[in-house]
């Protein structure tokens, strides 16, 4: 499984945008690319999903590059209730029979001030 | 909500009780999973049942037995727990079919061992 680097945490105010970059230098010709939003005492909610160039949602977009070694997830006019970890997850869907597990990093913890 | 529902949201135990964590979806998903998230450390992946059945054991210790009776149905049987193991445990679904990692989270139980 490639292995994922983001920063531990973040700050930022409300209506500013949010860009959390993620590094997955050894990801795999057949790897996606999958954000998760983790409230506390609650479970992970999944963001969004790529494989390459840019993918958007009505929640957030997600921009990588031709090399696919990093991410980022960009939340546009974050609030406060946007305040939580933010998982970068790169793992094979065709693998398995697609059951596989999720293994997750510590995340960023994003902190959104008035 | 997340179509996952979990009971008991809460569990107080002692250590030389049994208990059991169910777990439902009713998503017409096909693999489910059990994780531990321990305070302070990433999630980890505990059991992977696939198809009703088990396809992944990440070196979970035998206090912990799951059971899988069907597709909607996944249960966490605990016995002879340690302190150690208080967590929150997390259920998952998934529709099992390759090109869609997309994981359902359920709420978790908050699970303390005294």
């Amino acid at each position: 499984l490639a292995k994922t680097t983001q920063p531990i945490s973040m700050d930022s105010y409300e209506g500013q945008e949010v860009n959390i970059t993620c590094s997955h230098n050894n990801i795999a010709t057949n790897d996606y690319i999958t954000w998760y939003q983790q409230f506390p005492s609650q479970g992970p909610r999944f963001i969004i999903q790529g494989y390459k160039t840019k993918v958007t949602n009505e929640v957030a977009s997600l921009f990588i590059p031709a090399d696919r070694k990093s991410s980022t997830l960009s939340l546009p006019r974050v609030s406060l209730s946007d305040t939580a970890v933010y998982y970068c997850l790169v793992g094979d869907m065709y693998s398995g029979g697609g059951a596989d597990g999720l293994t997750f990093g510590k995340g960023t913890h994003l902190i959104i001030q008035p | 909500e997340t179509g996952v529902t979990q009971t008991p949201r809460h569990l107080v135990m002692g250590m030389t009780n049994k208990k059991s964590l169910k777990c439902e979806q009713h998503l017409g998903h096909n693999a489910m999973y059990w994780y531990k998230q321990s305070a302070k450390k990433p999630l980890e992946l505990m059991f992977v049942y696939s198809l009703e059945e088990r396809v992944e054991n990440n070196s979970v210790p035998s206090r912990f037995s799951p059971e899988c009776p069907n597709s909607s149905h996944l249960f966490l049987h605990l016995h002879t727990l340690q302190p150690e193991d208080s967590a929150l445990y997390l259920c998952a679904s998934r529709s099992g079919t390759s090109g869609n990692n997309e994981q359902f989270f359920g709420p978790g139980t908050r699970l303390t061992v005294l």
